[in-house]
């Protein structure tokens, strides 16, 4: 059973819909919750660090918002720059993070 | 600022070739490093990671090594590439106990094994 998983898979938006990626998890004990942008053929880049339940991060157009038991990255009015594939990654106790599959995102004009 | 190196960017090699891929980083001491393989639709998997120079903890059994020869250089290696070698390699680095700036990745390595 997977720790991360994140859904949908692929998510396709005309630009100015705001929709929402999830990631949800199953550790015990959560140290962070990780969220990454990622480019075609590049590194992910490192958007959000969230740590406890109830916290939210915002960015831009883009809000991370944390429960016990699941992530949410809201994109708010997403622009054509938006569309990337956005990594999730778990990391409970002292262990490396897991990362998720990821959520393709492609917003069109 | 801290900046990681990681070279080439693409590579094709035959089986049961030798592989080096090279990762530095700049700006910074004492490091976590890290090589991750990505897959298409399967996530980072995490390889090795190294704590300090000369250690290197291996997370999945495979055709790769990893060695750490300098506290900023980090090498992940093979002396016969299989098919099932093909794939994205990504370098990181990061600092255990400070999450808030998460891990700081490469540029990548497409290696295609033929």
């Amino acid at each position: 059973e997977d720790q991360v998983t994140q859904s949908p898979e692929a998510l396709r938006l005309q630009e100015g819909e705001s929709s929402s990626l999830n990631c949800s998890y199953t550790v015990s004990g959560l140290r962070g919750l990780f969220w990454y942008r990622q480019d075609p053929g590049k590194g992910p880049e490192f958007l959000f660090t969230l740590y406890s339940a109830g916290e939210e991060k915002e960015k831009e157009r883009l809000k991370a918002t944390l429960t016990k038991k699941e992530s949410f990255l809201h994109i708010t009015a997403p622009k054509p720059e938006d569309s990337a594939t956005y990594l999730c990654a778990v990391q409970e106790g002292s262990y490396i993070p897991t990362f998720g599959r990821g959520t393709s995102l492609i917003v069109h004009p | 600022s801290q900046t990681i190196h990681q070279w080439p960017a693409t590579l094709v090699q035959p089986v049961g070739s030798p592989l080096s891929l090279e990762c530095t980083v700049e700006g910074t001491s004492n490091p976590n490093l890290y090589w991750y393989r990505q897959a298409a639709g399967r996530g980072l998997q995490l390889l090795f990671y190294s704590v300090g120079i000369g250690q290197i903890s291996s997370e999945v059994p495979q055709n790769l090594s990893a060695s750490r020869p300098q506290d900023r250089q980090f090498i992940l290696s093979s002396k016969k590439l299989l098919l099932s070698d093909s794939g994205f390699y990504l370098c990181a680095w990061g600092r255990l106990g400070r999450t808030n700036y998460g891990y700081t990745f490469g540029s990548g390595t497409r290696l295609t094994v033929v």
